[in-house]
């Protein structure tokens, strides 16, 4: 199956840290992403992390992964009201030759501030 | 970062004309384009896959003949729409891959909304 899973509301005070978790379900990804959408808006790809790492930290934002478990998170310091969004963790799937990306359900973060 | 533009931004429309949404990747060439549906709440669902110089490649459950694929030049797909319907509302979005690294770039999403 192609079922990428996440929690579906998180929510922080502002000033906090914010985790948001995901399983995905292809162990032969070659690596994993991070997208943000803001309200009414397009997708914004916030990082991603190969999957020959543990860890990637990107100013605020870190990435940990565990791929026996094929469990991804995304760590966010100060989570700011600016954060607040719509964070989906998203695979590509090799398919006929093609390069898909499978979506998780996405999280809704709220920030409170 | 790479950019991908799309255009329309939204459109009205009433039940039963045709639209037609433009995705552009202004500043790389993209022989493969795909167009994603998201409904209001939902996850973003993969419809179909643009290639350039061939017949698009369409998810199960999705009509080729309602959703018409045209990957007209290396920076441009086209999607229409046609005879639309109120359940066809929905928040279109385009990506393409670069090939330098794969990485998926998004277009901004054309919300359509069928009268």
């Amino acid at each position: 199956g192609e079922d990428v899973e996440q929690s579906l509301f998180l929510s922080v005070r502002e000033g906090d840290s914010s985790v948001i978790n995901c399983t995905y379900t292809d162990s032969s990804s070659t690596y994993l992403y991070w997208y943000k959408q803001e309200p009414g808006a397009g997708l914004q790809l916030l990082t991603y992390i190969f999957s020959n790492m543990d860890m990637k930290q990107d100013q605020r934002l870190t990435v940990l992964l565990n791929k026996k478990d094929k469990h991804l998170s995304l760590r966010i310091a100060d989570t700011q009201t600016g954060d607040s969004a719509i964070y989906f963790c998203a695979e590509p799937i090799y398919s006929g030759g093609y390069q898909k990306v499978t979506f998780g359900t996405g999280t809704k973060l709220q920030v409170i501030p | 970062g790479a950019v991908v533009s799309q255009h329309p931004s939204w459109v009205i429309c009433k039940s039963g004309t045709s639209v037609k949404i433009e995705c552009r990747s202004l500043d790389f060439q993209a022989t493969t384009m795909f167009w994603y549906r998201q409904f209001p709440k939902q996850s973003l669902m993969l419809m179909a896959t643009s290639n350039e110089g061939s017949k698009a490649t369409y998810e199960q459950g999705v009509e080729k003949d309602k959703f018409l694929i045209n990957h007209a030049s290396l920076t441009l797909s086209t999607l229409t729409v046609t005879s639309a319907h109120p359940e066809d509302s929905s928040f279109y979005i385009c990506s393409a891959p670069t090939t330098a690294d794969e990485t998926q770039y998004f277009g901004p999403g054309t919300r359509l909304l069928v009268l």
